[in-house]
């Protein structure tokens, strides 16, 4: 079965630009697609389909999907962007997600 | 308002059966797909079940297979899940999430189960 791989943690300093990556087979043939979740919260859908930004969701938020890499990118990271933030495709119909970033800004 | 309110999780034993719904608002319900997602306490999200808007086709985890059942009433805009056969390692908090092509959209709040003796 299909599986993408995310690392367990990226860090950022305020301000700058944070990039979480979503390591899978030829995933940049299949759309990605990025949710972010705080504490105690359903996921939220923050990019879809490698780089749309569904309503209410800032243009910081921007995607990338190439050869086996998908990427979420963050760009002037505030303190309100820490969370959890998970990749997800559809393969053979399956969801499928990736196992989770913990995004800290310092 | 668009939104999407599971119900139905709590303490069961293990072996025992749950059904959880998931009420639709909002927007047109019989036009959507949808999902049933897990997430265990400090685990990340695993997903459960997915069935088309006219409830035609149905998928299901591999792992889950012949234990849980989806299904829908579009006339209650309403999802639904029976779990039998509970074991510890389904405690976990149940989202219902639309699906738009390949990705979920809208996700409710979630309900938890928990199987416990």
């Amino acid at each position: 079965s299909y599986e993408v791989t995310q690392p367990l943690s990226v860090s950022v300093a305020l301000g700058q630009t944070a990039r979480i990556s979503c390591g899978g087979s030829n995933i940049g043939n299949k759309n990605a697609h990025w949710y972010q979740q705080k504490p105690g919260q359903a996921p939220l859908l923050v990019i879809y389909r490698d780089n749309y930004r569904p309503s209410g969701i800032p243009e910081r938020f921007s995607g990338s999907n190439s050869g086996n890499t998908a990427t979420l990118i963050i760009s002037t990271a505030e303190v309100g962007d820490e969370a959890d933030y998970y990749c997800q495709v559809w393969d053979r119909d399956t969801v499928i997600f990736g196992g989770g970033t913990k995004l800290t800004v310092l | 308002e668009v939104q999407l309110v599971e119900s139905g999780g709590g303490l069961v034993k293990p072996g025992g059966s749950l059904r959880l719904s998931c009420a639709a608002s909002g927007f047109m319900f019989s036009d959507s797909g949808m999902n049933w997602v897990r997430q265990a306490p400090g685990k990340g999200l695993e997903w459960v079940s997915s069935i088309t808007s006219g409830g035609n086709y149905i998928y299901y985890a591999d792992s889950l297979k012949g234990r849980f059942t989806i299904s829908r009433d579009n006339a209650k805009n309403s999802l639904y899940l029976q779990m039998s056969s509970l074991r510890a390692e389904d405690t976990a908090v149940y989202y219902c999430a639309t699906y738009s092509g390949s990705y979920l959209p809208l996700w409710g709040q979630g309900t938890l189960v928990t199987v416990s003796s």
